[in-house]
């Protein structure tokens, strides 16, 4: 089953704008990660951030999360045409090395 | 350094069939996950070894079962395909026992007929 679900299920922007997409999980968690994948390949770890932390930043990208609302936010600054693809959050449980549980994705189309 | 490898790419198998998939992980990473990949839906978790053992089961039935070796790289098998099997099937590896962090594969693209 999943935990996660993104939303908007899919998202088409011009490039430059900035991309949002949303996460919501129903369990209290120790992490949540957001992977990219394109084209039904192989998924790319874009960041991780921790249950004790509110926001994180990496190049265009910023996360944040609300551990009280149990929702989790990805912003993509300045979108590129090589942005399109889909993207995932995934979350672990709190007690112990638990396998990671995906939400459906969000598909992100950017036009040049 | 090579990143995870998955073999074959593609496969078509007929129902009742079995099929082995192979992964090997990225040099030094002793962890390995298997997930499924519905079309349209996240990656579901299967299996995680970690140093040749397993760490943990997902939701999947027994026809399903993986195997890693000593040098870290994983195989897994389903048996008796059924339809439904058909999905990208991925692999990733992590330095250590968990699911932090994790480097995919590229996938193995199963269609059952």
């Amino acid at each position: 089953s999943q935990q996660g679900e993104e939303d908007p299920q899919a998202l088409s922007i011009q490039e430059g704008e900035n991309a949002t997409m949303n996460c919501s999980y129903k369990t209290s968690i120790n992490n949540l990660q957001w992977y990219r994948q394109n084209s039904g390949r192989g998924l790319v770890h874009l960041i991780l951030i921790r249950s004790n932390e509110r926001e994180k930043h990496s190049g265009r990208l910023r996360v944040t999360l609300d551990t009280s609302k149990k929702s989790s936010s990805l912003l993509i600054t300045a979108s590129r045409a090589a942005d399109t693809a889909s993207y995932f959050c995934a979350t672990d449980g709190r007690s112990g090395n638990t396998p990671l549980v995906f939400g459906k994705g969000t598909r992100l189309s950017v036009i040049a | 350094d090579a990143g995870v490898t998955q073999s074959p790419t593609h496969l078509i198998k007929t129902r009742g069939q079995q099929v082995t998939l192979r992964c090997s992980p990225i040099s030094g990473h002793k962890s390995v996950s298997w997930y499924q990949q519905v079309l349209g839906q996240g990656p579901q978790f299967i299996f995680q070894y970690y140093e040749k053992e397993e760490r943990g089961r997902g939701n999947f039935p027994d026809r399903f079962s993986a195997r890693q070796f000593p040098n870290y790289s994983s195989e897994l098998n389903v048996n008796a395909l059924l339809l439904g099997d058909s999905a990208l099937y991925l692999c990733a590896s992590s330095l250590e026992d968990s699911f932090l962090k994790q480097y995919f594969g590229p996938g193995t693209r199963l269609t059952v007929t």
